[in-house]
């Protein structure tokens, strides 16, 4: 089972420079997030969505942009990659997001930016 | 507003029994979940609490009262590769996860 899948794992971007990070689940799930992670600490939401075409802000949306053409897909954007962004970030998703539903994460993707 | 104190560290032995603290206050509440994350990988699911009371499963039990805005994580029979950081994560009236600094749980021989 594939479950939530990032891409790249590992990129080293340019201040300035754009990237987009890939996220797509195989589990028909309709809700679908971005998180990032800095180091020792907790989990901040920058954009979710909750089907197709529709997404919205989380806490920490400047600096990224999202979209959801498909049930599948989620990639977030970075335009002009600042310091401040580095970061782990984790895609996830989940059926719909009921209280105790699971949340289900990719295995994250490491960005450093310099 | 919203906060969320969990002790930042926790050493215990190993084969022991550890509790990791949670208190919480939220715009709105709908139970208390738990996720563990190894260094280096992703959160997983551990727990979640609706009402008051304890939740099993296997080595871990959860447990929550709500008037107190309180929870805690029970683990027994430490294992080495129990060592990673717990979250308690509360879901607000946004149906959203509210994410702490979680705990460090270092599990010693």
């Amino acid at each position: 089972n594939a479950g939530v899948t990032q891409t790249p794992k590992f990129r080293i971007l340019k201040i300035g420079q754009s990237m987009t990070l890939q996220c797509t689940q195989d589990m028909n799930h309709n809700y679908m997030y971005w998180y990032r992670q800095d180091p020792g600490m907790g989990l901040k939401l920058i954009y979710y969505s909750v089907g197709a075409g529709i997404t919205d802000k989380g806490e920490v949306p400047n600096g990224y942009n999202v979209s959801r053409s498909t049930t599948e897909d989620f990639p977030l954007r970075l335009e002009l990659a600042a310091p401040s962004q580095t970061s782990v970030y984790f895609c996830a998703s989940s059926p719909q997001p009921s209280p105790g539903n699971t949340i289900y994460f990719g295995e994250g993707s490491w960005l450093t930016v310099v | 507003g919203q906060s969320l104190e969990q002790p930042s560290e926790v050493t215990a032995v190993e084969g022991a029994i550890v509790q990791i603290n949670c208190t919480y206050q939220t715009s709105g509440f709908y139970g208390l979940s738990w996720y563990q994350q190894h260094d280096g990988g992703a959160p997983t699911f551990l727990s979640y609490n609706a009402l008051d009371g304890l939740e099993e499963t296997g080595r871990f039990s959860s447990f929550l009262s709500r008037s107190d805005s309180y929870g805690y994580l029970l683990l027994q029979e430490l294992q080495m590769k129990d060592s990673a950081s717990y979250f308690c994560a509360p879901w607000d009236s946004n149906y959203q996860l509210i994410w702490g600094a979680g705990t460090k749980l270092i599990i010693k021989p």
